[in-house]
C-alpha cells in the first residue's frame, strides 16, 4: 500500500486567494483525520470523518475553513479566502478502529505558506 | 481536560539512554501512543500501551505509564543519530463513536557523537 497520499506537498499562495488541500486514505480504513502543526500550536486537529461522516469539527478554527470527504478514498480540506496565519504544515491521517486500539497512519503533509 | 505536556528538548550523547516524559490529564485515556517525527515528514507510530498496563517493551523501547500520576515515559536504549527526530506522546480517548488523540508538544531528541 501507498501510505496515505497528500497533495499539493507544498504550497505558495497569496493571501485572499482559495486553497485546496487533497488527501486519499490508504485504502480500507474507514476514520479520517486534518491536522494543522505549527510552531506556537503544536499539532492540532482539525475534523475527523468515521466511515465519510464528519464527526468532530471542533478544531475547525473558523468558516474559513471547510472540510468534504465525498467518498470513502479522498477528502479536501479547503480555506477560503487564505489569510498568512494560516502558513502551517497541514497533514491527514487515516486509520482503521480495532476496538479501543486505533493506530493513525499520517502522511507526508502539505506545507502551505500564505504570503 | 486533554492537554498533554512534554518538555521541549532532550540532547544525549550517542550510545546513552533517552527518556522522554509526557503528562496528560484525562482520567479515561484508553490508549496511549508514541509518534515520531523526521524532519519533513508525518508523524510515524513507534509503540502503545493500554491504559491498564504499567510497562511494555520492543526492542529498544521501553514505555512506562503510571495511571495514577498520569504519567508516561519512553525509554530508548543505546540512543541512536537515527533517533534524532521530535517525538510526540499521544493519549486516546473515546469521542463521537471514535477514538479521538490529543497530542503533547513534541520533544526535540538531538543525538551527539
Amino acid at each position: 500500500d501507498a501510505g496515505v497520499i497528500q497533495s499539493p506537498r507544498h504550497e505558495v499562495t497569496e493571501m485572499g486567494q482559495e486553497v485546496t488541500l487533497r488527501c486519499k486514505p490508504i485504502s480500507g480504513h474507514n476514520s479520517l483525520f486534518w491536522y494543522r502543526q505549527t510552531m506556537m500550536r503544536g499539532l492540532e486537529l482539525l475534523i475527523y470523518f468515521n466511515n465519510n461522516v464528519p464527526i468532530d469539527d471542533s478544531g475547525m478554527p473558523e468558516d474559513r475553513f471547510s472540510a468534504k470527504m465525498p467518498n470513502a478514498s479522498f477528502s479536501t480540506l479547503k480555506i477560503q479566502p487564505s489569510e498568512p496565519r494560516d502558513s502551517a504544515v497541514y497533514f491527514c491521517a487515516s486509520s482503521f478502529p480495532q476496538g479501543l486500539q486505533e493506530t493513525q497512519y499520517f502522511g507526508p503533509g502539505t506545507r502551505l505558506l500564505v504570503l | 481536560g486533554e492537554d498533554v505536556e512534554q518538555s521541549l528538548f532532550l540532547s544525549v550523547r550517542e550510545g546513552d539512554s533517552s527518556v522522554i516524559n509526557c503528562t496528560y490529564t484525562d482520567s479515561s485515556s484508553t490508549y496511549l501512543y508514541w509518534y515520531k517525527q523526521e524532519p519533513g515528514a508525518g508523524l510515524q507510530l513507534l509503540t502503545y500501551i493500554f491504559s491498564n498496563m504499567d510497562m511494555k517493551q520492543d526492542q529498544r523501547l521501553t514505555v512506562l505509564l503510571n495511571k495514577k500520576d498520569k504519567h508516561l515515559s519512553l525509554r530508548i536504549a543505546d540512543t541512536q543519530t537515527g533517533d534524532s527526530a521530535i517525538y510526540f506522546c499521544a493519549e486516546s480517548i473515546l469521542a463521537g463513536g471514535g477514538n479521538k488523540l490529543t497530542f503533547g508538544t513534541g520533544t526535540q531528541l538531538k543525538v551527539e557523537l
